[in-house]
């Protein structure tokens, strides 16, 4: 098994600019997580899925954060437009479902300057 | 608020010595708890998980955890460390099967 796969792996954009991450959960998971991980706030959930469907999207910072998953198989988190203070690691995870244990990807270190 | 607390941010244990790392969830219903431990640069892997039964747990890699809910604590432990084990560990809970909270972190030193 692959585990979940995200990308980029680091990311280093200029303020104002675009930033999409992408992340592909393990196979037949159908629950899956964006988190954040900062020094100052630790680790954070942003946003969660289920079968597809946004159930939580109370941990996203501000209306410039979105997420999207079209399949099983994608989900992308989108900042637009970024800013310094969105330099973090963001992690995404996926489940079997309620209580099920959450698998984590390699993360992608992203960098706003 | 529901809440997880590790109150050690740094620890250094000498290789061969045991390990105890601390982790107290806020008061309410019982969670779901869980160990996960991040090397550098990496993700998080899951060591070990309490939903319910024995409140001893055993993990990967030699580690173990008791929940106490007297306590309301998730210690995880090891007899005798590796070098291999610094890294950083993070308690995290659910208290509706989904919405994980973490603890800040325990990062471990190991002295040769």
């Amino acid at each position: 098994d692959a585990g979940v796969i995200q990308s980029p792996r680091h990311e280093v954009t200029e303020m104002g600019q675009e930033v999409t991450l992408r992340c592909k959960p393990i196979s037949g998971h159908n629950s899956l997580f964006w988190y954040r991980q900062t020094m100052m706030r630790g680790l954070e959930l942003l946003i969660y899925f289920n079968n597809n469907v946004p159930i939580d999207d109370s941990g996203m910072p501000e209306d410039r954060f979105s997420a999207k998953m079209p399949n099983a198989s994608f989900s992308t988190l989108k900042i637009q437009p970024s800013e310094p203070r969105d330099s973090a690691v963001y992690f995404c995870a996926s489940s079997l479902g309620d209580t099920d244990t959450q698998y984590f990807g390699p993360g992608t270190r992203l960098t706003v300057l | 608020a529901q809440s997880v607390t590790q109150p050690d941010i740094h620890i250094t244990v000498s290789e061969g010595a045991s390990l105890e790392l601390r982790c107290n969830y806020s008061y309410g219903a019982t969670p779901y708890l869980f160990w996960y431990v991040q090397s550098p640069g990496q993700g998080l892997q899951l060591l070990l998980k309490y939903f319910s039964g024995d409140t001893l747990v055993q993990g990967i890699k030699g580690f173990e955890a008791e929940f106490k809910r007297s306590q309301s604590s998730f210690n995880l432990r090891k007899p005798s460390v590796h070098w291999s084990d610094a890294a950083e560990y993070f308690c995290a809970a659910t208290w509706d099967g989904n919405k994980l909270v973490f603890g800040a972190g325990t990062i471990l030193r190991v002295k040769s």
